[in-house]
């Protein structure tokens, strides 16, 4: 399983884009990164998933280079309720992993108004 | 709606009083899991299960029981809980294909006195 290092804390203000990189390198040719976002004692939640390029959804931005062996999370125009811990998540399928989710210590974004 | 429903949210028991934690999803989801969250330890996997009547040890399952009889049920049962079982615990369930995007439930705080 690919191991993931990311930073353990971000500061940003409202309004900022935060760029959240993850090294993986590692990675398998069959796997994919996944983001998680997780609040205090709240469940993770699914931000995002690409495997290769860039991938765009409603909340964010995956930016995932050739060699693939680190990805960048884009945060645009971060909000005060944007602050959370966030995870980058590398894996394939789970018949592969033996049915488990590896989070890392993930990274804490502070965002100040 | 998809989602993971974990009950109680929160319990405080008495060292060695039997208790189940239910976690039901309602995604036709094949692969469901349990983990535990501590400060400065990340989320852990207690046990998970790949379909009904498969269940597979985590990484830290001691202590712990589950079963898997019906594929939307994946109780976490403590036969008799000790205070090092206090945590944060959370069920989470996937389809099992590549890059699968996993849902969470909502978290259930224990405390065991």
């Amino acid at each position: 399983l690919a191991k993931t290092t990311q930073p353990i804390s971000m500061d940003s203000y409202e309004g900022q884009e935060v760029n959240i990189t993850c090294s993986h390198n590692n990675i398998a040719t069959n796997d994919y990164i996944t983001w998680y976002q997780q609040f205090p004692s709240q469940g993770p939640r699914f931000i995002i998933q690409g495997y290769k390029t860039k991938v765009t959804n409603e909340v964010a931005s995956l930016f995932i280079p050739a060699d693939r062996k680190s990805s960048t999370l884009s945060l645009p125009r971060v909000s005060l309720s944007d602050t959370a811990v966030y995870y980058c998540l590398v894996g394939g399928s789970f018949y592969n992993q033996g049915g488990k989710l590896i989070f890392g210590q993930g990274t804490e974004l502070s965002v100040k108004p | 709606e998809a989602q993971v429903t974990q009950n109680p949210r929160y319990l405080i028991t008495v060292t060695g009083k039997k208790l189940t934690v239910t976690c039901s999803q309602n995604m036709n989801h094949e692969y469901m899991s349990w983990y535990r969250q501590d400060p400065g330890l990340g989320l852990r996997q207690i046990y998970y299960s790949m379909n009904v009547e498969v269940t597979d040890k985590g990484d830290v399952p001691e202590g712990y029981k589950v079963s898997r009889k019906e594929k939307r049920n994946f109780p976490l049962i403590l036969e008799s809980p000790s205070p090092n079982q206090t945590s944060l615990y959370f069920c989470a369930s996937t389809s099992l294909g590549t890059g699968a995007e996993a849902f969470f439930g909502q978290g259930t705080r224990l405390t065991v006195v």
